[in-house]
């Protein structure tokens, strides 16, 4: 059973132009989720997150949206640069009781080819 | 400030036989995770060492197990290998204060024949 899914194997966007990655989870008990971004042969990158209090994080081209009664969020980054092309992945985390286990569930990932 | 390193960087195996990983994680960072990503997967939760002991597991049989050292440092160790242990074992640490962020290493690609 698959927790967090991005049902996207592949976005492909012009140079300058907004990237929408679009990411749903099922476990309502999910209280962080995160952005990674992947190039081949290397591991994957934190890029944002953001804690279920909120319904959106910005950081300068990257801004995260979640949408918590839909159990959707989405990243978008604006304008989009050659040097984004990369495989994008979400992941959701939530702190069990008692530890600080914060056990990451990916998704499969987005694999995004900006054009220039 | 190093990030999170590991070692081989890549490694051939048999079936049956066994592997070790090693990580050394980011400085400052006293929590480590390994993951497993297969081919056009993501990565899946293997285990997570916490001060020297394991306090939290996915849904990996006992022949995946693993130590963390007194530096944070941290290895995984794999026994009697299987063709579907193929994968990039990725190594990822963590503060001990803050947010769920992991940082990751590049990882290790096993390939078992």
């Amino acid at each position: 059973d698959q927790q967090v899914k991005q049902n996207s194997p592949s976005l492909s966007v012009q140079e300058g132009r907004i990237s929408i990655l679009n990411c749903d989870y099922t476990n309502s008990m999910f209280d962080y989720f995160l952005w990674y971004k992947k190039y081949p042969a290397e591991g994957p990158t934190f890029l944002i997150s953001i804690s279920s209090i909120k319904d959106k994080n910005e950081d300068g081209r990257f801004t995260v949206f979640l949408n918590k009664s839909a159990k959707h969020l989405s990243l978008h980054i604006v304008p989009s640069q050659p040097g984004d092309s990369a495989v994008y992945f979400c992941a959701a985390s939530f702190r069990h009781s008692g530890g600080s286990n914060y056990k990451l569930t990916f998704g499969k990932g987005t694999l995004l080819t900006v054009n220039p | 400030e190093t990030g999170v390193t590991q070692s081989p960087t890549h490694l051939i195996k048999t079936r049956g036989q066994q592997v070790t990983l090693r990580c050394s994680s980011q400085s400052g960072h006293n929590t480590v995770s390994w993951y497993q990503q297969a081919l056009g997967q993501g990565p899946q939760f293997i285990f997570q060492y916490y001060r020297e002991e394991e306090n939290g597991r996915g849904n990996f049989p006992p022949r995946f197990s693993g130590l963390q050292f007194p530096n944070y440092s941290s290895e995984l160790n794999v026994n009697a290998l299987e063709l579907d242990d193929s994968a990039l074992y990725l190594c990822a640490s963590r503060l001990p204060t803050g947010e769920a962020e992991q940082f990751f290493g590049p990882g290790t690609r096993l390939t078992v024949l």
